[in-house]
């Protein structure tokens, strides 16, 4: 079956330091998103990518990155980790263009010590 | 789906009984509307989908009420179980436009 993979599942880190979250689908999608979810914020999206070589900034983009060199993969980098950025970070891709049904990965608790 | 500080809204309702769950929705211009269940540890997973030209939606157990002229979505779930607790988020777009989510409505079901 097709899925949406995330590693890890839990991560600490110092602050400074750079962190890559890792995202796999075996969909086929083109699009893939990255968002972030804190309490009392719900879901926010980070940067999303509608294909290769494609990306684009959310709403909460400061300090995070991604690229996109295959169908499969969009990892997000976070370039000097901030204790701000502890949240837990869900990867989501679709198949169409803009607003559709999202199919999530099971996400990653990042904390930022 | 609207939050008030730290704390998501919660809906209590017995085994058995039918749910509501209320959302509004800023974007006079969002076409699609989709629905959300996150359990505890766990990412989000698809529950139904409404788009515009529609003002009500059945699936499984569930129903999704669109009214446009309020900005308001609703998701109706009969003869709620244990397994229905979880957090429900409702999203919306319009055209081309990325997902807006609500901050969510805890739903727990007692037996």
């Amino acid at each position: 079956d097709a899925e949406i993979t995330q590693s890890p599942r839990h991560k600490i880190t110092e602050t400074g330091r750079q962190v890559t979250l890792a995202c796999h689908q075996t969909w086929n999608h083109n699009n893939m998103f990255w968002y972030r979810q804190d309490l009392g914020h719900g879901l926010r999206l980070i940067h999303y990518s509608y294909g290769v070589h494609d990306t684009n900034k959310g709403e909460v983009s400061d300090g995070y990155s991604v690229s996109r060199s295959n169908t499969e993969d969009l990892p997000l980098t976070l370039e000097s980790a901030a204790s701000s950025q502890t949240s837990v970070y869900f990867c989501a891709s679709s198949e169409g263009t803009g607003g559709e049904k999202l199919f999530f990965g099971s996400g990653t608790q990042l904390s930022v010590l | 789906g609207e939050s008030v500080g730290l704390h998501l809204p919660t809906l209590s309702v017995q085994e058995g009984d039918n749910s509501i769950i209320n959302c509004a929705y800023s974007n006079s211009a969002s076409d699609y509307f989709i629905w959300y269940k996150q359990e505890s540890g766990k990412g989000p997973q698809f529950i139904i989908d409404i788009r515009s030209n529609m003002d009500k939606r059945q699936g499984q157990r569930v129903t999704v009420l669109l009214n446009k002229t309020v900005k308001h979505l609703s998701l109706q779930i009969a003869a709620t179980q244990p397994g229905d607790s979880a957090v429900y988020f409702c999203a919306d777009s319009g055209g081309y436009s990325t997902l807006t989510f609500g901050k969510g409505t805890m739903l727990l079901v007692s037996p």
